[in-house]
């Protein structure tokens, strides 16, 4: 099993409003991202967590929250957020570390739209 | 200068062709070198993962990693009409940060 689940696949969120995203794993990786993707680009790293702490930190606006509870979920926390912001949210999970076997997988994705 | 460059297309083939995809690097410490695909408004689904340099096969796919060049190569044979997607080459060194070159989009013609 490669799933990365991701819910939900589409949110629709007012500037004023606070959305959370959730994804879960169940391949034992101790490695997790957030990654954003605008149309036609390549995804861009937010966050990463290993071994449920936050090891990266790619210089998101405090708007983003994420939140590791273990080592199977992810958490993104929205609040405040721009129109800008609208976008492709992904989360990844990976074993950690170096070597073989810590290519990352991919979820679904959830589609984004601030209005 | 991008630290992966990627030709982004389009690519237009007809059905049963050999689809030649590639990335050039600047970055000599990547180690780990990944194919994704992605569908329109799905999330990238990995293909092939080769750690250094090599040759890998899987199926219709074979990644080939050149790193006295900096350079790697997706080649998908007997294209279908399904393999229209945009592909994405990724790489890191031993850190989590996945680099991505822009994708190409591929367009294979029934």
């Amino acid at each position: 099993d490669t799933e990365v689940t991701q819910t939900p696949k589409h949110l629709v969120m007012g500037m004023t409003n606070k959305k959370s995203l959730k994804c879960e794993q169940h391949m034992g990786h101790r490695a997790m991202y957030w990654y954003k993707q605008k149309a036609k680009k390549p995804p861009e790293l937010m966050f990463v967590y290993s071994y449920e702490k936050l090891s990266i930190n790619e210089s998101v606006p405090s708007r983003f929250s994420p939140e590791c509870p273990n080592s199977s979920l992810l958490n993104l926390h929205l609040h405040a957020l721009q129109p800008e912001d609208s976008a492709l949210y992904l989360c990844a999970s990976s074993h950690p570390g170096q070597g073989g076997d810590t290519e990352a997988f991919f979820g679904q994705g959830t589609r984004l739209t601030v209005v | 200068q991008k630290e992966v460059e990627q030709d982004p297309g389009p690519l237009s083939v007809p059905e049963g062709a050999i689809v030649s995809l590639n990335c050039t690097y600047s970055n000599s410490a990547f180690q780990y070198f990944m194919w994704y695909r992605q569908y329109s408004r799905k999330g990238p689904e990995l293909l092939m993962y080769t750690y250094s340099s090599g040759n890998k096969e899987d199926g219709r796919f074979t990644a080939q990693v050149d790193k006295s060049s900096k350079y790697i190569s997706l080649f998908i044979r007997d294209s279908q009409p399904s393999d229209s997607a945009t592909y994405l080459c990724a790489m890191r060194s031993n850190d989590y940060k996945l680099s991505f070159g822009a994708g190409t989009t591929v367009t294979v013609r029934a």
